[in-house]
């Protein structure tokens, strides 16, 4: 079975802290994507990035960084120096080149300035 | 804007009525996808086009769940007999397939709120 777990429903930082939202997801396959969404207030869902299972670097945007840990099953999305206009919900995803992306539940971030 | 729209972006109706929503993807994309979202979860998948066909459904969407895609572009998505557990907001994606069996990231659309009295 493929499943996507964001334990953290909630996070409240105040502006300016790291935070760090994790995903943990379980698939067989050995062929897979990762995905991380955001969802701001307004609704719409925008992709942040992807990874394919065979591609372990870690990668640096900006202010975002991700880490993917195959050996933990972890895909984790660090925020640095966090803004009030990261508020927002971050929806984690798995993808095992079938038609189906199973999203996690998500993690409402607050970002208070 | 040639991104992915919708249509309504609101819908009430009650319960036992027909509803049909659009989605126009973005124009040189042959994936789409339906998704639906409750308060407080993520997308829940529904079903997904290839060009004009449908190559998956969920096991979410029961008989009165319909969707079409008739030449590859537009979709819609019809619930017949509405209930009141189908409010929900309803999502389209479209992707580009470039590469057989990879998946590339998905445009969604800002969604259809259903609301069922």
């Amino acid at each position: 079975a493929q499943k996507v777990t964001q334990a953290q429903t909630e996070i409240s930082v105040v502006e300016k802290e790291d935070v760090t939202l994790d995903c943990v997801y379980e698939t067989r396959d050995t062929t897979y994507y990762l995905f991380w969404y955001k969802q701001p207030p307004s609704g719409e869902l925008v992709f942040l990035i992807r990874r394919n299972s065979f591609d372990e670097q870690n990668e640096i945007s900006g202010r975002y960084s991700w880490n993917f840990q195959k050996s933990t099953s972890s895909f984790n999305f660090t925020i640095t120096a966090s803004q009030v206009v990261d508020s927002a919900v971050y929806f984690c995803a798995l993808d095992t080149g079938g038609f189906k992306t199973i999203f996690g539940a998500g993690t409402r971030l607050f970002v208070k300035a | 804007d040639t991104g992915v729209s919708q249509n309504p972006r609101h819908k009430i109706t009650k319960r036992g009525q027909n509803v049909t929503f659009r989605c126009d993807p973005i124009s040189e994309h042959n994936r789409l996808y339906w998704y639906r979202q409750t308060l407080g979860q993520g997308p829940e998948f529904l079903t997904y086009f290839q060009n004009e066909a449908q190559l998956e459904k969920s096991r979410l969407l029961s008989d009165r769940f319909s969707a079409e895609r008739p030449k590859g572009s537009f979709s819609t998505l019809e619930i017949q007999r509405t209930e009141q557990g189908d409010s929900a907001m309803y999502l389209c994606a479209s992707s580009l397939l470039e590469v057989a069996d990879t998946q590339n990231e998905q445009f969604f659309g800002p969604g259809t709120r259903l609301t069922v009295l």
